[in-house]
């Protein structure tokens, strides 16, 4: 079973920042959080993925809280591209006991003109 | 750089007849996993293999299923006498293992359709 909770859907309007929370409770120390997402059809595609600090990169932001019990992916000016369905992960990130990928039901963004 | 690539995108076969679905990693790669996502459903993950290894195939169902990633050429997943039941699409996705950071990069998929 996924080991994160996420909202089943959630609609944003295009050029504002989407706000993509995740809850974690039962993160273990040495896991990571990683989020994916699946544009219609394709294959899963890597966003980010942190540990306890803030990350960004070229296609978004992730903010873990201090306790690491919940996180939030942003997007920051959402585009008509970015609709899809969105999976925060937990996870270890190396090593043979980190390899499979458990997905939850994830959120499915839309984003509207 | 190619990505994951998987053949052939799209499979049709009849009830009883074997699948065989290639997938080639990442140029570097030494990891593949498979994932299987059944219509209106999520992904699941079905096996992970190193080269000449399999590590984990606890998502692989008990009988007619296979998987391999021999020292040269692609990972394949074999199905053998198939039923509509597995029609389903099959992502691959690859690694480099302890090299990386625990990212996964996934191949399009294979659209199988059992008649």
């Amino acid at each position: 079973d996924a080991k994160t909770t996420q909202p089943p859907s959630m609609d944003c309007a295009e050029g504002r920042a989407a706000n993509l929370p995740c809850n974690h409770s039962t993160i273990s120390g040495n896991e990571y959080v990683y989020w994916y997402r699946q544009i219609h059809s394709q294959g899963p595609q890597y966003i980010i993925h942190g540990l306890k600090n803030n990350e960004t990169n070229e296609m978004a932001s992730l903010i873990i809280t201090e306790d690491r019990k919940s996180s939030t992916l942003i997007l920051p000016h959402a585009t008509l591209r970015d609709t899809a369905v969105y999976y925060c992960i937990v996870r270890v990130a190396t090593g043979n006991q980190g390899g499979k990928l458990i997905f939850g039901q994830g959120t499915e963004l839309s984003v509207k003109p | 750089n190619a990505g994951v690539m998987q053949n052939p995108r799209h499979l049709v076969r009849r009830r009883g007849q074997e699948a065989r679905l290639r997938c080639s990693p990442m140029k570097g790669h030494s990891h593949v996993y498979w994932y299987r996502q059944l219509p209106e459903e999520g992904l699941k993950f079905m096996v992970y293999l190193q080269k000449e290894n399999i590590i984990d195939e606890s998502g692989m169902p008990k009988e007619r299923f296979s998987a391999e990633f021999p020292k040269e050429g692609p990972s394949i997943l074999r199905i053998q006498q198939v039923v509509r039941g597995d029609s389903a699409a099959y992502f691959c996705a690859s690694s480099p293992g302890l090299a990386g950071r625990g990212e996964q990069f996934f191949g399009p998929g294979t659209r199988l359709t059992v008649l």
